[in-house]
Parts: structure tokens; sequence; C-alpha cells
């Protein structure tokens, strides 16, 4: 399967700390992206690093890309009680795209 | 602008109907992409489309499942027979320029279908 894995599955931290996820995938890519899920909601895009990138921020988040490890990884720093939702990394391989099965973060009051 | 529409957003059917869901591209975009999660599953690329043509079904089932994307109106994602493992959340998603070329997918509030 060429679809991306997150790791952790699930993660939980008080506010203020910040939050690390990772994803894994297994082919070359032309760009990999990170989603957010409320629970019963539709997808957010968060954010879209290129191949030839290495590191990208927007606001509080900042994705790394390393395509010789093939893996990213999502930090939020000083997480609130806002950002509890599943994220999850989606590679973008031809035609489709690749969504791993999502990290649950909860970040408690 | 608005967003990605998906009608309805919540669905119920009973084994062996049809199941019909819809979804409204943002306006611009000519590419539709429909996506299936399971519970407790990320989501499984099912098929991509663009206006009259299916560019890639290798997602979708053989059987039961059909799509369209119709010169006119919204992009149709057919569910016949259904049967309970079918029930999920349906998500559509467009882009106005297509995979492979960097541009972002705009997700959909999603269908909830739920087989009796």
């Amino acid at each position: 399967s060429q679809q991306g894995e997150e790791d952790p599955q699930a993660l939980s931290i008080q506010e203020g700390e910040n939050a690390t996820m990772n994803c894994s995938y297994k082919t070359s890519i032309n760009n990999l992206q990170w989603y957010r899920q409320n629970s019963g909601r539709g997808l957010v895009h968060l954010i879209l690093i290129r191949s030839n990138e290495r590191e990208k921020h927007s606001g509080r988040l900042r994705v790394t890309l390393d395509t010789s490890k093939k893996s990213s990884s999502l930090l939020i720093t000083a997480s609130r009680a806002a950002d509890t939702a599943s994220y999850f990394c989606a590679t973008d391989v031809g035609n489709q795209f690749y969504f791993g099965t999502g990290t649950s973060l909860t970040v408690i009051p | 602008n608005a967003g990605v529409m998906q009608n309805p957003r919540h669905l119920v059917r009973r084994r062996g109907q049809e199941a019909r869901l819809r979804c409204s591209p943002m306006k611009g975009h000519s590419h539709v992409y429909w996506y299936r999660q399971l519970p407790e599953e990320g989501l499984k690329f099912m098929v991509y489309l663009q206006k009259e043509n299916i560019i890639d079904e290798s997602g979708m089932p053989k059987e039961r499942f059909s799509a369209e994307f119709p010169k006119e109106g919204p992009s149709i994602l057919r569910i016949q027979q259904v049967v309970r493992g079918d029930s999920a959340a349906y998500f559509c998603a467009s882009s106005p320029l297509g995979t492979g070329t960097q541009e972002t997918q705009y997700f959909g509030p999603g269908t909830r279908l739920l087989v009796l």
C-alpha cells in the first residue's frame, strides 16, 4: 500500500504544550499535505510542502519533509483546546491522493 | 465563493436500496474526487473525475458503485443495492487543476450514509 501512516495514533497533551505528529510513506511523491478533521466534520487543509522543500511554517504549524526517509512531521506549537482533532497526512502520487489513518490529538484545557 | 457542497449531509437507507450522493465543487474547479472514510479509519480514495470524464476509478468497487460528473450539475456518487458495509462518511473534494500539479484539494463536509 502507498498509504501514509501517522504516528502516534493518538496523542493527549496539556494546553500550551507542543504536539508532534509523524507521517511515513512508501513511494516518491509530488507533494505532501496535512489536513485536520474535527469530529463529524469535513477535512480542512492545513499546509502543503513540495517534494523539493524541507521545512515550511504557517502560524503555529511547522512541517518538515525528509524525502530520503520518506517521512514528514507536523509540529503544532503552544497548543490550544481548539486544536483537538484528527490530523491526516496525504501524499500526492500521480492521479491519486493517499491518506494515512490519522493521529487523534486531544488538547486538555 | 462558496466551498464544496455535499448533500445530503446524512442519508439513511435500508439494505437493497439505492444511495445517491451529490457534490458541487467550488466555483471554477473542474476536478472532483470522492473518498470514503470508514469508522475509525483514514480516508480511502475512490474515484477522480473531470467534467464528463472518469480519470481514475481504481479505488471504487467494481460492482454497485458508479460516479459521474456531467457537463452541467453536480457530481453524483451512486451506490446500488446498499449493504451494511457501505455505511461510512463519503467526502468529495475539488481542485482547479488536478493532482500532480501541486494543487490543494478542497473538501466538502461529507455525507454520512447509514445502512440499516
